[in-house]
């Protein structure tokens, strides 16, 4: 089946720093993926939908300047969390869809993100 | 927002058929019913989905009502590794739609 692999699966950055979120689709092409957020024994929370060749289309309330998304090929996006911030820590999970596949998204491992 | 509802948390014994229900009374006609589980720490995981009949698979079974209002994914034996975090979403399959996830339901397998 499809698969989304996502690196790195856990990153410790200090205060100030910026970090880099890889996801790629490794079986398939995938001109939308999708970028979410969770905090402790929450939800997943959608971030951004990233388009390849596009700008990415922010959710309310997400800064773009600080989570800056790229999808410059149809496997690849990639999630910049800038000048990173205490606060900024989380787990990241990107997700894919197989086009004209009507068997559902495909999540990468997530990204656990430490910023100290 | 989720256009479904789902119980906060649920126990189940080892062994035992897990009964997950979801209402989701505003699907409209072109929406499947989605399931994923996400394990502690992990990516979530595509279980199951279905439009109006009920569908099985290796995983699990996925009833829904004629009216489409409800459904229920079944896990017919459940094993402490089932324990996860299950979500019910509503969906249209052939497009890429963004997918908004509820707070689903924390199922607890115990020995």
């Amino acid at each position: 089946g499809a698969v989304v692999s996502q690196h790195p699966s856990r990153v410790i950055c200090k205060s100030g720093t910026s970090v880099k979120i890889e996801c790629r689709s490794l079986d398939f092409q995938a001109t939308t993926m999708f970028w979410y957020r969770q905090f402790p024994k929450k939800s997943l929370m959608l971030m951004a939908t990233s388009n390849e060749g596009s700008k990415a289309t922010y959710e309310q309330g997400v800064e773009k300047d600080k989570f800056l998304i790229n999808h410059a090929s149809l496997t690849l996006s990639t999630l910049t969390v800038t000048s990173a911030h205490p606060e900024d820590s989380s787990f990241y999970i990107c997700s894919a869809r197989e086009q004209g596949s009507p068997y559902g998204y495909t999540f990468g491992s997530g990204t656990r993100l430490t910023v100290v | 927002d989720a256009k479904t509802t789902q119980p906060t948390s649920m126990d189940c014994a080892e062994g035992r058929a897990a009964n997950l229900p979801c209402n989701h009374s505003t699907i409209s006609g072109n929406e499947y019913v989605y399931w994923y589980r996400q394990i502690h720490s992990q990516g979530p995981q595509y279980i199951i989905h279905g439009l109006k009949n009920n569908e099985t698979n290796e995983m699990a079974s996925l009833i829904i009502t004629e009216d489409r209002k409800s459904s229920t994914l079944i896990l017919p034996h459940a094993t402490l590794r089932d324990t996860a975090v299950y979500y019910c979403i509503v969906s249209p399959p052939f497009n890429t739609d963004k997918l908004i996830f509820g707070t689903g339901t924390r199922l607890q397998v115990f020995p």
